[in-house]
C-alpha cells in the first residue's frame, strides 16, 4: 500500500528557532516529493524534488530528498509567526494519471 | 498562465440532499484533474482523478462520483448527502506539480 508519512505531527517553537520536518514515504513507481504550505484554505506550493542529494533554497526554507532512504526534510531557519501553518508533503507516483499521495501534514506554530 | 476556479467556496447542506461541485481548469489542456478530500485531523484523501473526458477512476468507495463532461472541467457530486461527506474538498490540477482550488468547506448538518 502507497504511503506517506510525516513527523512530527505537529510542533510548537518560538520565533527564531530552526525547525526540521519529516517526510517518509513508500510509494511504487517514484516521480517527485512535493512540499505543500497550506494556511486557511488551500496549499500552495513549496518544493518539488525528483533527484537525491540536491537541497531546493527558498529564502529561509530549504529542503532535501534521499530517495535511497525514502525521506525528505523540509528546513525553516529563523522561524517567524508567519510560518505558522500545516506542512504538506506529497508523492507523485507515475504510470496513468499520475498520482499524488499525501501526509496528514506537521501543524507548526511559532510563538513570538 | 492557468489557474483553477473551483465553488462555492463554503456550502451548507442537510443530510440526504444532492451535491455537486464544480472545478474548471483555465490555460492548458488535457490536464489531469483530482479531487481530493480533507477531514479535521486528516491530511489529504484523493477521491477521484481523471486523465482526460469521461475517465474516471475512483480511489476509495464512498458516497461520492465524479464526472468530467469537458476537457477542463471537473464536477463532484452526490445524490443523497452523509452526516461523514462533512470536510474540505479541494479540485487541482497537474503538470509536474498539483496545483489547487481555493476548496470548498462542506457542512453536512
Amino acid at each position: 500500500e502507497d504511503k506517506v508519512v510525516q513527523s512530527p505531527l505537529s510542533l510548537v517553537v518560538h520565533e527564531g528557532d530552526t525547525v526540521t520536518l519529516n517526510c517518509s514515504y513508500e510509494v511504487t513507481n517514484f516521480r517527485s516529493l512535493l512540499w505543500y504550505k497550506q494556511e486557511k484554505k488551500a496549499p500552495t506550493f513549496l518544493f518539488m524534488l525528483t533527484s537525491s542529494g540536491i537541497e531546493k533554497k527558498s529564502g529561509r526554507l530549504s529542503s532535501i530528498l534521499d530517495k535511497k532512504e525514502l525521506f525528505s526534510i523540509l528546513n525553516i531557519t529563523a522561524t517567524q509567526t508567519g510560518d505558522s501553518a500545516i506542512y504538506l508533503c506529497a508523492v507523485e507516483a507515475g504510470g496513468t494519471g499520475n498520482q499524488f499521495y499525501f501526509g496528514t501534514g506537521t501543524s507548526l506554530t511559532v510563538i513570538p | 498562465s492557468q489557474t483553477i476556479h473551483q465553488w462555492p467556496a463554503t456550502l451548507v447542506q442537510p443530510v440526504g440532499s444532492p451535491l455537486s461541485l464544480e472545478c474548471t481548469v483555465e490555460g492548458t489542456s488535457n490536464p489531469n484533474l483530482y479531487w481530493y478530500r480533507q477531514a479535521a485531523g486528516r491530511g489529504l484523501q484523493l477521491l477521484f482523478y481523471s486523465v482526460g473526458i469521461g475517465q474516471i477512476s475512483s480511489e476509495v468507495p464512498q458516497n461520492l462520483s465524479a464526472s468530467r463532461p469537458q476537457d477542463r472541467q471537473f464536477i463532484l457530486s452526490s445524490k443523497k448527502l452523509l452526516l461523514s461527506d462533512s470536510g474540505f474538498y479541494l479540485c487541482a490540477w497537474s503538470v509536474d506539480s498539483a496545483f489547487f482550488g481555493q476548496g470548498t468547506r462542506l457542512t453536512v448538518v
